[in-house]
C-alpha cells in the first residue's frame, strides 16, 4: 500500500547537520503525524497537524520542527542532528474514524 | 494518563496453531479506541484490527480476533491458523476519543515456526 510514502528510506548523517524527512499521502486525510520508534520503547509522537494551519507538539518535540506544505505533505526537520536522534521515524495519517495509517518508515543514523 | 502494557516480550507458535497476545491498558476516558498493529521485518506498521470501546462485540478480521474485556481493561489478540508470514512485532495501542495521541505498548515479538 503506497498511500503514505516517506523519503528517504534510509539516511546517515553527522552530528550538527540539518536534515529533513519528507512524507506524502494520497489518502486525502487532513491529519498527519510524525512518530519516532526506539528499540524497547514503542512509538512516540513528535508532532501532529490537523491541516496546513494547525500544527501541534507531541510528547517529544524538542530538537525537531515540522512543516505542513500542503494537505498531502508533512516534513520533519532536525535542525542540528545529534546521535540520540538515531531512530526509526514514521509518518502517519488519519481520517475522522480515528485509525492511523503509517508510512514505511525512515531509518536515520546520526554519527 | 493513558498507558498500554504488553507483558510478553517474545512468543513463538507452530505453524497452523493458535496464539494469543496479551495487552492491558489504562484510561480514565469512556470513549476510546484500541488497535493492534503488526510490524514485520520490512518495518512497515500495518493495522491488524481495531476496536471501539463502546462496542461490546469483539472485532474480527479473518484469522485475527480480539478478546475485549472492558471492565478488566484487557485487549488480547488471537491469531488462528498461524502462518509464517505472521512473524512480526505486534503492538497494542490506544487512543482516547478527541485526542490525537496514539499510545503504544512496547510490543511482542512473535515467531511462527514451520
Amino acid at each position: 500500500d503506497a498511500d503514505v510514502t516517506q523519503t528517504p528510506r534510509n539516511r546517515i548523517t553527522k552530528t550538527g547537520k540539518r536534515i529533513m524527512l519528507e512524507c506524502s499521502q494520497t489518502k486525502g486525510h487532513d491529519r498527519m503525524y510524525w512518530y519516532r520508534q526506539d528499540p524497547g520503547l514503542g512509538l512516540r509522537l513528535i508532532y501532529y497537524s490537523f491541516d496546513v494551519k494547525d500544527i501541534n507538539k507531541g510528547e517529544i518535540s524538542d530538537g525537531y520542527s515540522v512543516s505542513r506544505q500542503a494537505q498531502a505533505k508533512f516534513s520533519l526537520s532536525l535542525e542540528s542532528a545529534i546521535p540520540n536522534q538515531t531512530a526509526l521515524y514514521f509518518c502517519a495519517t488519519s481520517d475522522f474514524i480515528e485509525t492511523q495509517y503509517f508510512g514505511p518508515g525512515t531509518r536515520l543514523l546520526v554519527l | 494518563a493513558q498507558t498500554v502494557t504488553q507483558s510478553q516480550p517474545e512468543m513463538s507458535v507452530q505453524e497452523a496453531e493458535t496464539v494469543t497476545l496479551s495487552c492491558t491498558y489504562d484510561t480514565s476516558e469512556s470513549n476510546y479506541y484500541l488497535f493492534w498493529y503488526k510490524q514485520p521485518p520490512s518495518r512497515q506498521m500495518i493495522l491488524v484490527i481495531r476496536q471501539e470501546a463502546y462496542k461490546q462485540q469483539n472485532a474480527t478480521e479473518n484469522r485475527f480476533s480480539v478478546n475485549f474485556q472492558k471492565a478488566a481493561k484487557s485487549f488480547s489478540l488471537k491469531i488462528s491458523d498461524s502462518q509464517l508470514g505472521d512473524t512480526a512485532m505486534y503492538f497494542c495501542a490506544s487512543r482516547q476519543g478527541g485526542s490525537e495521541k496514539l499510545v503504544f505498548g512496547k510490543g511482542t515479538k512473535l515467531t511462527v515456526n514451520p
